[in-house]
Protein backbone atom coordinates (compact mmCIF):
# COMPACT_ATOMS: atom_id res chain seq x y z
CA UNK A 1 0.00 0.00 0.00
CA UNK A 2 1.73 3.35 -1.27
CA UNK A 3 1.64 6.43 0.68
CA UNK A 4 0.57 7.85 -2.16
CA UNK A 5 -2.65 7.55 -3.54
CA UNK A 6 -3.46 6.71 -7.27
CA UNK A 7 -6.11 5.46 -9.34
CA UNK A 8 -4.65 2.16 -10.29
CA UNK A 9 -5.77 2.44 -14.30
CA UNK A 10 -7.05 5.43 -16.55
CA UNK A 11 -7.59 5.20 -20.34
CA UNK A 12 -8.75 8.01 -23.68
CA UNK A 13 -8.31 8.12 -26.73
CA UNK A 14 -5.72 9.71 -29.52
CA UNK A 15 -5.93 13.47 -28.97
CA UNK A 16 -8.30 13.42 -25.71
CA UNK A 17 -7.05 15.17 -22.57
CA UNK A 18 -6.49 12.54 -19.82
CA UNK A 19 -5.95 13.61 -15.99
CA UNK A 20 -4.22 11.17 -12.91
CA UNK A 21 -4.62 12.25 -9.26
CA UNK A 22 -2.35 11.92 -6.42
CA UNK A 23 -3.63 11.85 -3.06
CA UNK A 24 -1.29 12.43 0.01
CA UNK A 25 -1.04 14.43 3.53
CA UNK A 26 -0.23 17.47 4.74
CA UNK A 27 3.47 15.95 5.41
CA UNK A 28 4.41 15.20 1.79
CA UNK A 29 2.17 16.96 -0.56
CA UNK A 30 0.61 19.52 1.70
CA UNK A 31 4.19 20.72 2.81
CA UNK A 32 6.60 19.60 0.06
CA UNK A 33 6.88 19.37 -3.85
CA UNK A 34 5.64 17.04 -6.17
CA UNK A 35 7.13 15.19 -8.99
CA UNK A 36 5.86 12.79 -11.87
CA UNK A 37 7.41 10.12 -13.63
CA UNK A 38 6.70 7.83 -16.59
CA UNK A 39 7.75 4.20 -16.11
CA UNK A 40 7.92 1.97 -19.69
CA UNK A 41 8.68 -1.70 -18.40
CA UNK A 42 12.60 -2.42 -18.27
CA UNK A 43 13.72 1.12 -18.57
CA UNK A 44 14.40 4.04 -16.13
CA UNK A 45 11.49 6.55 -15.03
CA UNK A 46 11.54 9.86 -16.99
CA UNK A 47 10.89 13.15 -14.98
CA UNK A 48 7.81 14.66 -16.87
CA UNK A 49 7.27 17.21 -14.23
CA UNK A 50 8.91 18.70 -10.92
CA UNK A 51 8.37 21.77 -8.63
CA UNK A 52 4.49 20.66 -8.88
CA UNK A 53 4.39 22.19 -12.52
CA UNK A 54 7.77 22.43 -13.89
CA UNK A 55 8.97 20.58 -17.37
CA UNK A 56 12.74 19.58 -17.42
CA UNK A 57 13.66 20.62 -21.03
CA UNK A 58 12.56 17.79 -23.30
CA UNK A 59 9.45 17.38 -22.50
CA UNK A 60 6.44 17.98 -23.90
CA UNK A 61 4.37 20.95 -23.24
CA UNK A 62 1.04 18.29 -23.38
CA UNK A 63 2.18 16.83 -19.72
CA UNK A 64 1.15 19.74 -17.05
CA UNK A 65 1.09 19.43 -13.20
CA UNK A 66 -0.83 20.79 -10.99
CA UNK A 67 -1.14 20.86 -6.85
CA UNK A 68 -3.67 21.97 -4.59
CA UNK A 69 -3.82 21.22 -0.70
CA UNK A 70 -2.89 17.59 -0.68
CA UNK A 71 -3.40 16.73 -4.06
CA UNK A 72 -1.91 16.71 -7.11
CA UNK A 73 -2.68 16.10 -10.66
CA UNK A 74 -0.73 15.36 -13.88
CA UNK A 75 -2.89 15.87 -17.35
CA UNK A 76 -2.10 14.67 -20.53
CA UNK A 77 -3.48 16.73 -23.46
CA UNK A 78 -3.43 15.64 -27.28
CA UNK A 79 -3.05 11.55 -25.99
CA UNK A 80 -0.82 9.87 -28.35
CA UNK A 81 -0.18 6.20 -28.73
CA UNK A 82 3.56 6.68 -27.64
CA UNK A 83 1.94 8.03 -24.07
CA UNK A 84 0.77 4.51 -22.92
CA UNK A 85 3.28 3.58 -19.74
CA UNK A 86 2.97 3.95 -16.21
CA UNK A 87 3.31 7.02 -14.33
CA UNK A 88 3.85 7.91 -10.34
CA UNK A 89 4.41 10.40 -8.54
CA UNK A 90 6.68 11.69 -5.59
CA UNK A 91 7.12 13.57 -3.05
CA UNK A 92 9.26 14.06 -0.05
CA UNK A 93 7.35 13.42 3.50
CA UNK A 94 8.70 14.99 6.37
CA UNK A 95 7.72 12.29 8.99
CA UNK A 96 10.30 11.02 11.45
CA UNK A 97 13.63 11.95 9.43
CA UNK A 98 11.95 12.30 6.54
CA UNK A 99 11.56 9.70 3.34
CA UNK A 100 10.81 9.79 -0.48
CA UNK A 101 7.08 8.51 -0.61
CA UNK A 102 5.68 7.52 -4.20
CA UNK A 103 2.12 6.97 -5.53
CA UNK A 104 1.00 3.24 -6.42
CA UNK A 105 1.35 4.19 -9.99
CA UNK A 106 -1.64 5.17 -12.74
CA UNK A 107 -1.52 2.32 -15.86
CA UNK A 108 -2.37 4.52 -19.08
CA UNK A 109 -4.11 2.76 -21.77
CA UNK A 110 -4.45 4.78 -25.00
CA UNK A 111 -7.29 3.20 -26.58
CA UNK B 1 24.53 13.78 -18.19
CA UNK B 2 24.05 12.00 -15.38
CA UNK B 3 23.80 8.18 -15.89
CA UNK B 4 23.10 5.05 -13.34
CA UNK B 5 23.81 1.51 -13.74
CA UNK B 6 23.03 -0.77 -11.09
CA UNK B 7 24.54 -4.02 -10.77
CA UNK B 8 24.76 -6.98 -8.57
CA UNK B 9 23.33 -10.57 -8.08
CA UNK B 10 19.76 -11.33 -9.43
CA UNK B 11 19.33 -14.04 -6.69
CA UNK B 12 19.91 -13.98 -3.68
CA UNK B 13 19.50 -17.12 -0.69
CA UNK B 14 16.80 -16.59 1.77
CA UNK B 15 19.18 -15.17 4.78
CA UNK B 16 21.56 -14.01 3.15
CA UNK B 17 22.79 -10.36 2.35
CA UNK B 18 21.70 -8.77 -1.20
CA UNK B 19 24.75 -6.70 -2.13
CA UNK B 20 24.52 -4.31 -5.21
CA UNK B 21 26.59 -1.65 -6.51
CA UNK B 22 25.56 1.48 -8.55
CA UNK B 23 27.88 3.30 -10.91
CA UNK B 24 27.77 7.13 -11.76
CA UNK B 25 28.77 8.35 -15.08
CA UNK B 26 28.47 12.10 -15.18
CA UNK B 27 30.11 12.31 -12.13
CA UNK B 28 29.39 13.01 -8.66
CA UNK B 29 29.10 16.48 -9.07
CA UNK B 30 27.86 18.88 -6.10
CA UNK B 31 25.62 20.92 -8.13
CA UNK B 32 22.49 21.14 -5.99
CA UNK B 33 24.00 19.47 -3.05
CA UNK B 34 23.22 15.88 -4.47
CA UNK B 35 22.71 12.74 -2.32
CA UNK B 36 22.38 9.07 -3.86
CA UNK B 37 19.43 6.95 -3.02
CA UNK B 38 18.50 2.96 -3.33
CA UNK B 39 14.65 2.58 -3.78
CA UNK B 40 12.91 -0.86 -4.52
CA UNK B 41 9.92 -1.88 -6.10
CA UNK B 42 8.24 -5.85 -5.42
CA UNK B 43 6.21 -7.38 -7.83
CA UNK B 44 3.02 -5.53 -8.29
CA UNK B 45 3.87 -3.07 -5.53
CA UNK B 46 4.63 0.53 -5.45
CA UNK B 47 7.99 2.20 -5.00
CA UNK B 48 9.33 2.12 -1.57
CA UNK B 49 12.51 4.59 -0.87
CA UNK B 50 14.90 2.28 0.59
CA UNK B 51 17.80 5.16 1.97
CA UNK B 52 20.19 7.41 0.75
CA UNK B 53 23.83 8.53 1.00
CA UNK B 54 25.44 11.51 0.60
CA UNK B 55 29.06 12.25 -1.04
CA UNK B 56 30.24 13.04 2.82
CA UNK B 57 29.00 9.39 3.65
CA UNK B 58 26.36 10.59 5.90
CA UNK B 59 23.25 7.90 5.13
CA UNK B 60 19.65 8.23 6.30
CA UNK B 61 17.67 5.10 6.02
CA UNK B 62 13.59 4.22 5.85
CA UNK B 63 12.59 3.02 9.34
CA UNK B 64 11.23 0.05 8.03
CA UNK B 65 14.43 -1.14 6.74
CA UNK B 66 16.53 0.86 9.05
CA UNK B 67 18.07 -2.42 11.35
CA UNK B 68 19.00 -4.28 8.24
CA UNK B 69 20.14 -1.59 5.57
CA UNK B 70 23.97 -0.11 5.33
CA UNK B 71 24.33 2.13 2.34
CA UNK B 72 28.27 3.52 1.18
CA UNK B 73 30.03 5.94 -1.51
CA UNK B 74 33.00 5.69 -3.18
CA UNK B 75 33.61 8.75 -5.07
CA UNK B 76 36.92 8.13 -6.34
CA UNK B 77 34.82 4.92 -8.12
CA UNK B 78 32.15 6.89 -9.32
CA UNK B 79 29.98 4.56 -7.57
CA UNK B 80 27.30 3.66 -4.15
CA UNK B 81 26.70 0.98 -2.68
CA UNK B 82 23.53 -1.20 -0.41
CA UNK B 83 23.89 -4.02 1.37
CA UNK B 84 20.41 -5.82 3.10
CA UNK B 85 20.60 -8.19 5.46
CA UNK B 86 18.89 -11.37 6.72
CA UNK B 87 16.82 -11.03 3.10
CA UNK B 88 13.45 -13.10 2.97
CA UNK B 89 11.06 -13.37 -0.39
CA UNK B 90 9.79 -10.27 0.66
CA UNK B 91 12.68 -8.42 -0.23
CA UNK B 92 12.19 -9.92 -4.20
CA UNK B 93 11.91 -7.37 -6.73
CA UNK B 94 13.31 -4.52 -8.27
CA UNK B 95 16.23 -2.15 -7.03
CA UNK B 96 16.73 1.26 -8.30
CA UNK B 97 19.36 3.77 -7.90
CA UNK B 98 18.99 7.37 -8.72
CA UNK B 99 20.30 10.57 -7.86
CA UNK B 100 18.36 12.90 -5.86
CA UNK B 101 18.20 16.88 -5.27
CA UNK B 102 14.57 18.42 -4.75
CA UNK B 103 13.35 15.35 -7.16
CA UNK B 104 14.51 11.80 -7.60
CA UNK B 105 16.05 12.03 -10.85
CA UNK B 106 17.64 10.13 -13.10
CA UNK B 107 17.09 7.08 -12.31
CA UNK B 108 19.04 3.68 -13.31
CA UNK B 109 16.99 1.24 -15.64
CA UNK B 110 16.29 -1.47 -12.48
CA UNK B 111 17.69 -4.67 -11.23
CA UNK B 112 15.62 -7.53 -10.49
CA UNK B 113 16.59 -9.71 -7.32
CA UNK B 114 15.08 -13.09 -6.53
CA UNK B 115 15.15 -14.28 -2.86
CA UNK B 116 14.87 -17.71 -3.10
CA UNK B 117 16.80 -20.72 -2.26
Amino acid sequence: QSVLTQPPSASGTPGQRVTISCSGSSSNIGSNVVSWHQQVPGTAPKLLIFNDNQRPSGVTDRFSGSKSGTAASLAISGLQSEDEAEYFCAAWDDSLEGIWVFGGGTKLTVL
Amino acid sequence: QVQLQESGPGLVRPSQTLSLICTVSGGFTTSGNPYWNWIRQPAGKALEWIGRVYPSGYTNYNPSLKSRVTMSIDTSKNRFSLNLTSVTAADTGVYYCARGTYVVDPWGPGILVTVSS
